[in-house]
């Protein structure tokens, strides 16, 4: 059965270092999204992206973050300069369309937990 | 600015029982609402996805409810497994960009 998956599933980084995390969505699917989960805490939009570019953004999507489709396959979210509060488990998602249709069922992938230390 | 709330936050139940987890939303403007399953440390698996057109939709032991105008929603675990326990999520899209997810309820199921 086709599905997303995520590298690394955990990742360790330095305070103001630069992350990648990597998501390689459903091959026929056409939106991708980013998460994220804080420990504790409800799951939170960050962007979806369609049509090599973002559609939507959270308030959370600032400056430090960027998304990038570089290839055919890969999704990727990249945080310029990781603060502590970017701890957390972001979890890339895509669905086939978005809007009013079944084809809208967001599938996710297992996660990456990043640690900023 | 919605709003996704779920009762009850934690569930303990004995196998084999039925029962109801609920799911409300303040705005009734949704396109979708999807229900997940997140084990510990893991992804969200996903369950059902109700359109806004739709009542209830219903997958093995699974069915949800949606009652758009009362901003409800209700998933419905019929003989409950060991195997179910886990955290359930509701999250609602309320334009096909985003979905915007509650809490969750933590479900035991006691063998």
């Amino acid at each position: 059965e086709p599905e997303v998956t995520q590298t690394p599933s955990h990742q360790v980084t330095q305070m103001g270092q630069e992350v990648i995390l990597r998501c390689v969505p459903i091959s026929n699917h056409l939106y991708f999204y980013w998460y994220r989960q804080i420990l504790g805490q409800k799951v939170e939009f960050l962007v979806s992206f369609y049509n090599n570019e973002i559609s939507e953004k959270s308030e959370i999507f600032d400056d430090q973050f960027s998304v990038e489709r570089p290839d055919g396959s890969n999704f990727t979210l990249k945080i310029r300069s990781t603060k502590l509060e970017d701890s957390a488990m972001y979890f890339c998602a895509s669905s086939v369309t978005a809007g009013r249709s079944l084809y809208t069922e967001a599938f996710f992938g297992q996660g990456t937990r990043l640690t900023v230390v | 600015k919605q709003e996704v709330t779920q009762i009850p936050a934690a569930l303990s139940v004995p196998e084999g029982e039925n029962l109801v987890l609920n799911c409300s939303f303040t705005d009734s403007a949704i396109y979708n609402l999807q229900w997940f399953r997140q084990d510990p440390g893991k992804g969200l698996t996903s369950l059902l996805l109700i359109q806004s057109s739709q009542r209830e939709q219903t997958s093995g032991r699974l069915n949800a409810s949606l009652d758009k105008s009362s901003g409800r929603s209700t998933l419905y675990i019929a003989a409950s497994q060991p195997g179910d326990s886990a955290t359930y999520l509701c999250a609602v899209d309320n334009y096909g960009q985003n979905f915007v997810f509650g809490p969750g309820t933590r479900l035991s199921v006691l063998p």
